[in-house]
């Protein structure tokens, strides 16, 4: 089953430390989208990569966070210096380059920051 | 800024006994509405993509409708499995981005 994967599934961090989500897009895709889950709220977009370049990132906080999708390997989504308030699960997405934009999501990342 | 309403936030139905949901939307320019599945703990789950009014796709007892404003997913003769949250989503020509709604919460007692 070549779905999107994403490890870890769950993370548990102290305040101020750094938390590494990773994306492996499924086969074939070449676009990477990452979203947030705040408890009791809708799915909220925070960037959009391709290959080597981030296209949007405006959802994204302007500090702590950053995303990266190298050449080889999954995409990154980094997070310094925890906060309470970043406890959330993060979902990955991939689309094709090709025809529609139909996203399919990864089981996500459930962070949680004690 | 690209906007999604779902209704209603939660829904109680017996088995069998049929129903719809509601999705209303504004977008600059739709490229495509989406219709997600979500069970607890884990991800959306694709179900449908429509693009233009008068649109309809269907799968086994879920069948989703599109007009200029909104977006209906009609659940037929339902059973308990088909409890899940169900959330849509817009793209709109501003990005390749998806805006969710907040999803509605939907309950099929046996």
């Amino acid at each position: 089953n070549a779905g999107v994967m994403q490890n870890p599934r769950h993370l548990v961090r102290r305040r101020g430390q750094e938390a590494r989500l990773r994306c492996s897009p499924m086969k074939g895709h070449s676009h990477v989208y990452w979203y947030r889950q705040l408890p009791e709220e809708g799915l909220k977009f925070m960037v959009y990569l391709q290959k080597e370049n981030i296209i949007d990132e405006s959802g994204m906080p302007k500090e702590r966070f950053s995303a990266e999708f190298p050449k080889e390997g999954p995409s990154i989504l980094r997070i310094q210096q925890v906060v309470r308030g970043d406890s959330a699960a993060y979902f990955c997405a991939s689309s094709s380059s090709t025809g529609p934009n139909e996203q399919f999501f990864g089981p996500g990342t459930r962070l949680t920051v004690l | 800024e690209d906007q999604v309403t779902q209704s209603p936030e939660a829904l109680r139905l017996q088995e069998g006994e049929s129903s719809s949901l509601n999705c209303s939307y504004t977008v600059s320019g739709l490229r495509g509405l989406f219709w997600y599945r979500q069970d607890p703990g884990k991800g959306p789950e694709f179900l449908f993509t429509l693009y233009s009014a008068g649109e309809e796709k269907e799968k086994e007892r879920l069948k989703a409708t599109l007009t200029k404003k909104e977006s209906f997913l009609h659940i037929t003769a339902p059973k308990p499995e088909d409890s899940a949250t169900y959330l849509c989503a817009v793209e709109g020509t501003s990005g390749s981005r998806l805006t969710f709604g907040e999803g509605t919460q939907l309950t099929v007692n046996p």
